[in-house]
């Protein structure tokens, strides 16, 4: 069965690097998404994106943080200049599109340790 | 804004017992209602769906249904076992955005 894929599965990094997070969703979905989940809080969307372009962001998703889709299989999340706050895991996911497919499916998520 | 109620954890059991997590959405419209899984050390799993009012959601033994009355879709599973431990959460979706709004999650254990 086809699943998404995230890499690293875990990452720490010192405040005010850069960090990049990787997807590969499934791969005919077209819409794809990033949430996260600070520890023991709620998951949280982050940015929805299709068609090569954001579709919505939360208002988490400020300028520190973008998205790319920089060839037909990856799916990435970049913050520029992490946070302490930035701490949390990201969950990748992807939605095939079309009538009654609501459905997103999720990757197993990078853990983001900021020290 | 939409939002989701889940009933707080964390919730204790003993294995065979009967489960039931009480989920409860604010939405104007028509959103599809889901229940998502977390094993330990994992991602999101779907577990179960549904898409309109009357809808029955089931999966693994685990049945919700989608209760426009009451705003309600609350999960259930007559007899658990130790390998249902997860956290468990609720969710909402429309079809403009299709973006997931969570509830907080709850924590279930099950204790052979």
């Amino acid at each position: 069965e086809p699943e998404v894929t995230q890499t690293p599965s875990h990452q720490v990094t010192q405040m005010g690097q850069e960090v990049i997070l990787r997807c590969v969703p499934i791969s005919n979905h077209l819409y794809f998404y990033w949430y996260r989940q600070i520890l023991g809080q709620k998951v949280e969307f982050l940015v929805s994106f299709y068609n090569n372009e954001i579709s919505e962001k939360s208002e988490i998703f400020d300028d520190q943080f973008s998205v790319e889709r920089p060839d037909g299989s990856n799916f990435t999340l970049k913050i520029r200049s992490t946070k302490l706050e930035d701490s949390a895991m990201y969950f990748c996911a992807s939605r095939r599109g079309g009538q009654y497919q609501e459905t997103q499916y999720f990757g197993p998520g990078t853990r983001l340790l900021v020290l | 804004g939409n939002s989701v109620t889940q009933m707080e954890g964390p919730v204790t059991l003993s294995e065979e017992a009967f489960l039931t997590i009480n989920c409860t959405y604010t939405a104007t419209g028509y959103p599809s209602l889901f229940w998502y899984v977390q094993y330990p050390g994992e991602g999101l799993q779907l577990l179960l769906k549904a898409t309109k009012a009357d809808d029955k959601g089931s999966n693994k033994g685990f049945e919700a249904t989608y209760r426009k009355e009451t705003t309600s879709f609350h999960l259930e599973k007559g007899s658990v076992q130790v390998s249902d431990s997860a956290v468990y959460f609720c969710a909402l979706t429309y079809a403009n955005d299709y973006k997931l709004s969570f509830g907080a999650g709850t924590t279930v254990t099950v204790r052979a």
